[in-house]
């Protein structure tokens, strides 16, 4: 079974720095994977997902993961974190029939000034 | 362009009372329709998903329902609402072909909670 691990439940950043919010995964079959963020209150927003062609991914609001897959990892990151940035954000991995999503538990980040 | 639409978006509701939250999509055929809740401290489940009218797959076995009366309609139920069905509840869409790369769209959801 598809599975995504997130490492850390919060991750605290200062107005500037670098975001890393980590993500693994396990799969059966060649992984395809997704980040999402979410808002307090609101529902989920797609950031961007990995779809093979490239391993390098840009997606909005400056984010960009890179898949290595010698890693089994999707992580996320931002060069500068702006305070617009504090949501949760949640790694996922299609199922092997690839009719659902599995999501990890999310990863809060916190900005501070 | 397709928009998804949930309500109520905040219920409060007594234990044992039923529970009846409805999903509506517009601009697209035959979607795959899914239900999730989020409750603190447990990340998104995924409650049922459906590939088309009638077709209800449950992931978790538990006091809920779901429903999918009309194409782009997906219903979630309950009989007799227990304290933990308290949470958040997330409606989602996605496109028919079921390639890996498509992507979930979510509603705005909806906040239960149950006294």
């Amino acid at each position: 079974a598809q599975s995504v691990t997130q490492l850390g439940s919060h991750v605290s950043v200062s107005e500037g720095a670098l975001v890393l919010l980590r993500c693994n995964y396990s799969s059966s079959v060649p992984p395809y994977l997704f980040w999402y963020v979410q808002y307090p209150n609101q529902g989920l927003q797609l950031l961007l997902k990995y779809t093979s062609a490239a391993t390098l991914v840009k997606g909005i609001n400056g984010f960009e993961a890179e898949f290595k897959k010698s890693e089994t990892s999707f992580h996320l990151t931002k060069p500068s974190a702006h305070m617009s940035d504090a949501a949760e954000y949640f790694c996922a991995v299609s199922d092997s029939g690839y009719s659902t999503l599995t999501f990890g538990k999310g990863t809060m980040l916190l900005v501070s000034p | 362009s397709q928009t998804i639409h949930q309500w109520p978006a905040t219920l409060v509701q007594p234990v044992g009372s039923p529970l009846s939250l409805e999903c509506t999509v517009e601009g697209t055929s035959n979607p795959n329709l899914y239900w999730y809740r989020q409750a603190a401290g447990r990340g998104l489940q995924l409650l049922f998903y459906s590939v088309g009218i009638g077709q209800i797959s449950s992931e978790v076995p538990q006091n809920l329902s779901a429903s999918r009366p009309q194409d782009r309609q997906f219903i979630l139920s309950s009989k007799k609402l227990l304290l933990s069905d308290s949470g958040f509840y997330l409606c989602a869409w996605r496109a028919p072909t079921s390639q890996p790369t498509d992507t979930q769209y979510f509603g705005p959801g909806t906040r239960l909670t149950v006294l």
